[in-house]
């Protein structure tokens, strides 16, 4: 399968646990990017990444989450001390270098629900 | 006031039918404008994208930017009853950031 890849597909947590998403970029990706949307709106930018280098996080991006690249490759985003306002669907999207600035490509998502 | 704005729908036609889909945006600095597909459950894909004003088509798809209006709309032709999701328009700034501005997405379902 050569698409964005994000594990798990569902999490359900109780409020105030930790938990951490994966996201696999479609290979030679150097950008990767974390949205998250909610039910009825449309995805909202978290932040993105060029290889392993942190390049914009939005305001969105509480203390309590954190992303992380480490290799350029995948990229985990963790949300500590979970809320019930955390429950959206997390998206990842990558884009190849080279293409213009549209070229995005998006996972299926982490759904998560904060019970 | 959102950033871009996208009446949510639900819209309902008939299988054959004309669709027109709308987005009104306010910050004239947006250059490239972008139509995403989301089934339910699924991750939003990209269907047409135009760069600055004009027209662009894809088979049963075109995508037309106004600028001077703020107003971009895609329009899909014979609809199917597979063209039933939610279409989200979405934009970027032409400068120093890559980040994707979506509206809230139009939920469409075209009945046979």
């Amino acid at each position: 399968d050569t698409g964005v890849s994000q594990n798990p597909r569902h999490k359900i947590t109780k409020r105030g646990q930790n938990v951490t998403f994966r996201c696999d970029p479609i290979s030679e990706h150097n950008r990767l990017y974390w949205y998250r949307q909610t039910l009825g709106q449309g995805p909202e930018f978290l932040t993105y990444f060029q290889n392993e280098a942190q390049l914009e996080k939005s305001r969105l991006l509480s203390d309590r989450f954190s992303a992380e690249r480490p290799k350029g490759s995948f990229s985990t985003l963790e949300i500590q001390r979970t809320e019930q306002g955390d429950s959206a669907m997390y998206l990842c999207a990558s884009r190849q270098p080279g293409q213009g600035k549209t070229e995005a490509f998006f996972g299926q998502g982490t759904r998560l629900t904060v019970v | 006031q959102k950033e871009v704005e996208q009446d949510p729908g639900p819209l309902s036609v008939p299988e054959g039918a004309i669709v027109s889909l709308n987005c009104t945006y306010s910050n004239s600095a947006f250059q490239y404008f972008m139509w995403y597909r989301q089934y339910s459950r699924k991750g939003p894909e990209l269907l047409m994208y135009t760069y600055s004003s004009g027209n662009k088509e894809d088979g049963r798809f075109t995508a037309q930017v106004d600028k001077s209006s703020k107003y971009i709309s895609l329009f899909i032709r014979d609809s199917q009853p597979s063209d039933s999701a939610t279409y989200l328009c979405a934009m970027i700034l032409s400068y120093n950031t890559d980040k994707l501005i979506f509206g809230t997405g139009t939920r469409l379902q075209v009945f046979p």
